[in-house]
């Protein structure tokens, strides 16, 4: 099945640094890929839309400047948490559709576990 | 965004029994997806089913779908102890460009 890696896994850094992470489609194209945080214990919530050569559409409460998205190819999308805190220390998924098949299958990384001291 | 409720939150079995789990929805989708998580890690896709379809089957997993409901099933047969994850339902809704939302998943043990 399709794969989609992050990097990196897991990251702890200073309060009031910045962090990025990778996802990428390992073997297919994928113009549209989802990024989101999940706390403990809870469910998903879908941060942002990140889309193949435009901005990414953010949901409702997700600051566009504290968590940058950058959809540069098929391949590849990144998530910026720039001047972290402890409150956006959580696990942060990506999830990726690909573009060859019908669309209606998501094929998630393994989520990047981020703490922030 | 959620829209989903799962029920039970938690499920406690024993190795060999079923598990039953239920997902249900507000909006018309496209279709509904069940994912597992295990703990501290990515989700795996399970299953998807169609909104036009009404059930689908899967090695040991079994998922119905009523839209007129607006519901789901998974159930699990002869759980094993590596069934132990959480599980999540998931729906494309119809206008949705193919965000989906997510219900709020069952944790289920399978005790040896």
């Amino acid at each position: 099945g399709a794969v989609v890696s992050q990097h990196p896994s897991w990251v702890i850094c200073k309060s009031g640094t910045s962090v990025k992470i990778e996802c990428r489609s390992l073997d297919f194209q994928a113009t549209t890929m989802f990024w989101y945080r999940q706390f403990p214990k809870q469910s998903l919530m879908l941060m942002a839309t990140s889309n193949e050569g435009s901005k990414a559409t953010y949901e409702q409460g997700v600051e566009k400047d504290k968590f940058l998205i950058n959809h540069a190819s098929l391949t590849l999308s990144t998530l910026t948490v720039t001047s972290a805190h402890p409150e956006d220390s959580s696990f942060y998924i990506c999830s990726a559709r690909d573009l060859a098949g019908m669309g209606e299958t998501q094929y998630f990384g393994p989520g990047t576990r981020l703490l922030v001291l | 965004s959620q829209q989903g409720e799962e029920d039970p939150q938690a499920l406690s079995i024993q190795e060999g029994e079923n598990a039953t789990m239920n997902c249900s929805y507000k909006t018309s989708i496209n279709n509904l997806q069940w994912y597992r998580q295990n703990s501290g890690r990515g989700l795996v896709h399970l299953i998807l089913i169609r909104s036009n379809e009404r059930e689908k089957h899967s090695g040991r997993l079994r998922v119905t779908l009523d839209t007129s409901k607006k519901s789901s099933s998974l159930l699990i047969t002869a759980s094993r102890a590596a069934d132990t994850a959480s599980y999540f339902c998931a729906t494309d809704a119809a206008d949705s460009n193919y965000q989906l939302i997510w219900g709020a998943g069952t944790k289920l043990i399978i005790k040896p």
